[in-house]
Protein backbone atom coordinates (compact mmCIF):
# COMPACT_ATOMS: atom_id res chain seq x y z
CA UNK A 1 0.00 0.00 0.00
CA UNK A 2 0.73 3.48 -0.33
CA UNK A 3 0.48 4.34 3.21
CA UNK A 4 -0.21 3.43 6.61
CA UNK A 5 -3.62 2.22 6.97
CA UNK A 6 -5.94 1.86 10.49
CA UNK A 7 -9.19 -0.14 10.51
CA UNK A 8 -11.67 0.65 11.94
CA UNK A 9 -11.74 4.51 11.48
CA UNK A 10 -14.57 5.02 13.98
CA UNK A 11 -15.64 3.29 16.65
CA UNK A 12 -18.20 3.48 18.90
CA UNK A 13 -18.10 1.16 22.16
CA UNK A 14 -20.46 0.49 25.33
CA UNK A 15 -18.39 0.89 28.81
CA UNK A 16 -17.12 -2.20 29.28
CA UNK A 17 -16.61 -3.41 25.94
CA UNK A 18 -13.21 -4.74 24.48
CA UNK A 19 -12.22 -3.42 21.00
CA UNK A 20 -9.28 -4.00 19.05
CA UNK A 21 -7.70 -1.39 16.36
CA UNK A 22 -5.74 -2.59 13.74
CA UNK A 23 -2.72 -0.74 11.98
CA UNK A 24 -1.16 -1.97 8.45
CA UNK A 25 2.08 -0.09 8.53
CA UNK A 26 4.15 1.02 5.58
CA UNK A 27 6.06 -2.57 3.82
CA UNK A 28 9.36 -2.77 4.99
CA UNK A 29 9.00 -0.46 8.00
CA UNK A 30 11.31 -1.60 11.00
CA UNK A 31 9.48 0.44 13.23
CA UNK A 32 5.93 0.88 14.64
CA UNK A 33 4.13 3.26 17.03
CA UNK A 34 0.69 3.56 18.62
CA UNK A 35 0.18 7.28 20.27
CA UNK A 36 -3.15 7.96 21.93
CA UNK A 37 -4.66 11.87 20.62
CA UNK A 38 -6.50 13.62 22.96
CA UNK A 39 -9.18 16.16 21.57
CA UNK A 40 -6.41 19.40 21.48
CA UNK A 41 -3.76 17.42 22.20
CA UNK A 42 -0.53 16.31 20.49
CA UNK A 43 0.36 12.24 20.03
CA UNK A 44 0.83 11.00 23.10
CA UNK A 45 3.39 7.97 22.96
CA UNK A 46 1.71 4.90 24.21
CA UNK A 47 4.33 1.61 22.74
CA UNK A 48 6.76 0.97 19.96
CA UNK A 49 7.56 -2.10 18.32
CA UNK A 50 10.75 -2.67 16.44
CA UNK A 51 9.71 -6.00 14.04
CA UNK A 52 7.80 -8.12 16.06
CA UNK A 53 9.45 -7.38 19.43
CA UNK A 54 7.62 -4.91 22.40
CA UNK A 55 10.45 -2.46 22.90
CA UNK A 56 8.24 -0.15 25.08
CA UNK A 57 5.37 0.05 26.02
CA UNK A 58 5.70 2.57 29.12
CA UNK A 59 3.09 4.71 27.70
CA UNK A 60 0.54 2.28 27.85
CA UNK A 61 -1.81 4.20 30.62
CA UNK A 62 -3.27 0.81 31.82
CA UNK A 63 -3.32 -3.27 32.35
CA UNK A 64 -6.26 -2.41 30.20
CA UNK A 65 -4.13 -1.84 27.16
CA UNK A 66 -2.21 -4.75 24.98
CA UNK A 67 -0.42 -4.33 21.69
CA UNK A 68 1.02 -7.14 19.61
CA UNK A 69 2.99 -7.25 16.10
CA UNK A 70 3.33 -10.92 16.28
CA UNK A 71 4.84 -10.95 12.58
CA UNK A 72 6.55 -7.61 12.14
CA UNK A 73 4.14 -5.89 10.46
CA UNK A 74 0.25 -5.84 10.92
CA UNK A 75 -0.53 -4.83 14.34
CA UNK A 76 -3.44 -4.39 16.67
CA UNK A 77 -3.50 -2.59 19.74
CA UNK A 78 -6.85 -3.92 22.13
CA UNK A 79 -8.48 -2.13 24.98
CA UNK A 80 -10.29 -4.00 27.70
CA UNK A 81 -13.06 -2.86 29.20
CA UNK A 82 -13.07 0.50 27.88
CA UNK A 83 -13.94 3.34 30.16
CA UNK A 84 -15.12 6.97 29.12
CA UNK A 85 -11.61 8.42 29.48
CA UNK A 86 -10.61 5.91 26.80
CA UNK A 87 -12.09 8.05 24.01
CA UNK A 88 -9.67 9.61 21.75
CA UNK A 89 -8.23 8.95 18.42
CA UNK A 90 -5.77 6.39 18.08
CA UNK A 91 -2.67 7.22 15.81
CA UNK A 92 -0.63 4.12 14.29
CA UNK A 93 2.43 5.49 12.74
CA UNK A 94 5.94 3.66 10.88
CA UNK A 95 9.06 4.63 9.91
CA UNK A 96 11.85 2.68 8.12
CA UNK A 97 14.02 2.68 11.31
CA UNK A 98 14.36 4.76 14.62
CA UNK A 99 15.12 8.46 14.73
CA UNK A 100 13.64 9.15 11.25
CA UNK A 101 10.40 10.44 9.90
CA UNK A 102 7.27 8.63 11.05
CA UNK A 103 4.67 8.02 8.84
CA UNK A 104 0.97 8.49 10.25
CA UNK A 105 -2.28 6.28 9.63
CA UNK A 106 -5.47 8.41 9.43
CA UNK A 107 -6.38 7.14 13.03
CA UNK A 108 -9.05 5.29 14.87
CA UNK A 109 -11.41 7.78 16.88
CA UNK A 110 -12.81 5.77 19.21
CA UNK A 111 -15.60 7.09 21.65
CA UNK A 112 -16.60 5.09 24.31
CA UNK A 113 -20.46 5.79 25.88
CA UNK B 1 12.44 11.35 30.89
CA UNK B 2 11.85 13.86 28.15
CA UNK B 3 9.40 16.68 28.37
CA UNK B 4 8.56 18.93 25.21
CA UNK B 5 7.28 22.32 25.77
CA UNK B 6 5.44 24.08 23.16
CA UNK B 7 4.59 28.35 22.72
CA UNK B 8 2.19 29.53 21.75
CA UNK B 9 -0.49 27.71 21.75
CA UNK B 10 -2.75 29.49 19.03
CA UNK B 11 -1.12 31.78 16.48
CA UNK B 12 -3.05 34.17 14.58
CA UNK B 13 -1.21 36.19 11.71
CA UNK B 14 -1.66 38.25 8.87
CA UNK B 15 -1.57 36.26 5.24
CA UNK B 16 1.85 37.54 4.19
CA UNK B 17 3.39 37.91 7.77
CA UNK B 18 6.04 35.57 9.32
CA UNK B 19 4.81 32.79 12.05
CA UNK B 20 7.19 31.57 14.70
CA UNK B 21 6.43 28.61 16.77
CA UNK B 22 9.43 27.67 19.71
CA UNK B 23 9.79 24.60 21.76
CA UNK B 24 11.96 23.60 24.29
CA UNK B 25 13.55 20.33 25.38
CA UNK B 26 15.16 18.44 28.48
CA UNK B 27 16.68 15.26 27.63
CA UNK B 28 20.19 16.44 26.24
CA UNK B 29 20.49 12.77 24.81
CA UNK B 30 17.47 13.88 22.43
CA UNK B 31 19.59 14.36 18.77
CA UNK B 32 16.30 14.30 16.01
CA UNK B 33 13.57 17.06 15.81
CA UNK B 34 11.12 16.44 13.45
CA UNK B 35 7.84 19.13 12.94
CA UNK B 36 4.28 17.98 11.73
CA UNK B 37 1.14 19.78 10.73
CA UNK B 38 -2.18 18.55 10.94
CA UNK B 39 -5.14 19.88 9.45
CA UNK B 40 -8.45 19.24 10.77
CA UNK B 41 -9.48 15.87 11.06
CA UNK B 42 -6.31 14.80 9.15
CA UNK B 43 -2.98 12.81 10.09
CA UNK B 44 0.24 14.62 10.85
CA UNK B 45 1.88 15.14 8.56
CA UNK B 46 6.04 16.08 8.23
CA UNK B 47 6.96 19.42 6.89
CA UNK B 48 10.90 19.16 8.23
CA UNK B 49 12.99 18.05 10.43
CA UNK B 50 16.22 19.10 12.30
CA UNK B 51 19.06 16.90 13.92
CA UNK B 52 21.68 17.54 16.32
CA UNK B 53 24.71 18.09 13.97
CA UNK B 54 22.52 20.80 12.57
CA UNK B 55 21.84 24.50 13.69
CA UNK B 56 19.30 25.65 10.64
CA UNK B 57 17.81 23.79 7.93
CA UNK B 58 15.37 25.47 5.78
CA UNK B 59 12.76 24.31 2.94
CA UNK B 60 11.22 27.41 1.15
CA UNK B 61 9.22 28.89 2.85
CA UNK B 62 9.93 26.86 6.34
CA UNK B 63 12.69 26.76 8.48
CA UNK B 64 14.16 25.12 11.76
CA UNK B 65 16.47 26.11 14.05
CA UNK B 66 18.28 24.52 16.85
CA UNK B 67 20.44 25.71 20.11
CA UNK B 68 21.45 22.56 21.54
CA UNK B 69 22.84 24.37 24.24
CA UNK B 70 19.79 26.34 25.50
CA UNK B 71 17.13 22.55 24.19
CA UNK B 72 15.33 25.10 22.55
CA UNK B 73 14.25 24.54 18.79
CA UNK B 74 12.27 27.17 16.63
CA UNK B 75 9.59 26.59 13.36
CA UNK B 76 9.58 29.90 11.09
CA UNK B 77 7.34 29.82 8.45
CA UNK B 78 7.65 33.15 6.01
CA UNK B 79 4.97 35.18 3.84
CA UNK B 80 2.14 33.25 5.19
CA UNK B 81 -0.80 31.47 3.24
CA UNK B 82 -4.40 30.40 3.94
CA UNK B 83 -2.68 26.72 3.44
CA UNK B 84 -0.75 27.09 6.52
CA UNK B 85 -3.91 27.22 8.79
CA UNK B 86 -3.10 24.23 10.85
CA UNK B 87 -1.51 22.66 14.46
CA UNK B 88 1.35 22.23 14.30
CA UNK B 89 3.61 19.93 16.77
CA UNK B 90 7.28 20.07 17.50
CA UNK B 91 9.05 16.88 18.35
CA UNK B 92 12.13 15.37 20.30
CA UNK B 93 13.08 11.83 19.55
CA UNK B 94 16.12 10.05 21.28
CA UNK B 95 16.57 8.02 18.36
CA UNK B 96 17.92 5.23 20.37
CA UNK B 97 18.52 1.71 18.41
CA UNK B 98 16.80 -0.16 20.90
CA UNK B 99 14.16 2.40 22.51
CA UNK B 100 12.58 5.07 20.57
CA UNK B 101 10.26 7.37 21.89
CA UNK B 102 9.16 10.72 20.02
CA UNK B 103 7.52 13.08 22.27
CA UNK B 104 5.41 15.70 20.94
CA UNK B 105 4.60 19.03 22.50
CA UNK B 106 0.84 20.17 22.83
CA UNK B 107 0.73 21.71 19.77
CA UNK B 108 0.26 25.02 18.15
CA UNK B 109 -2.69 26.33 16.04
CA UNK B 110 -1.63 28.56 13.62
CA UNK B 111 -4.74 30.69 11.84
CA UNK B 112 -3.78 32.88 9.01
CA UNK B 113 -6.10 35.92 8.45
CA UNK B 114 -7.22 37.23 4.67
Amino acid sequence: GAGVSQSPRYKVAKRGQDVALRCDPISGHVSLFWYQQALGQGPEFLTYFQNEAQLDKSGLPSDRFFAERPEGSVSTLKIQRTQQEDSAVYLCASSAKTGVEQFFGPGTRLTVL
Amino acid sequence: GENVEQHPSTLSVQEGDSAVIKCTYSDSASNYFPWYKQELGKRPQLIIDIRSNVGEKKDQRIAVTLNKTAKHFSLHITETQPEDSAVYFCAADPGYSSASKIIFGSGTRLSIRP
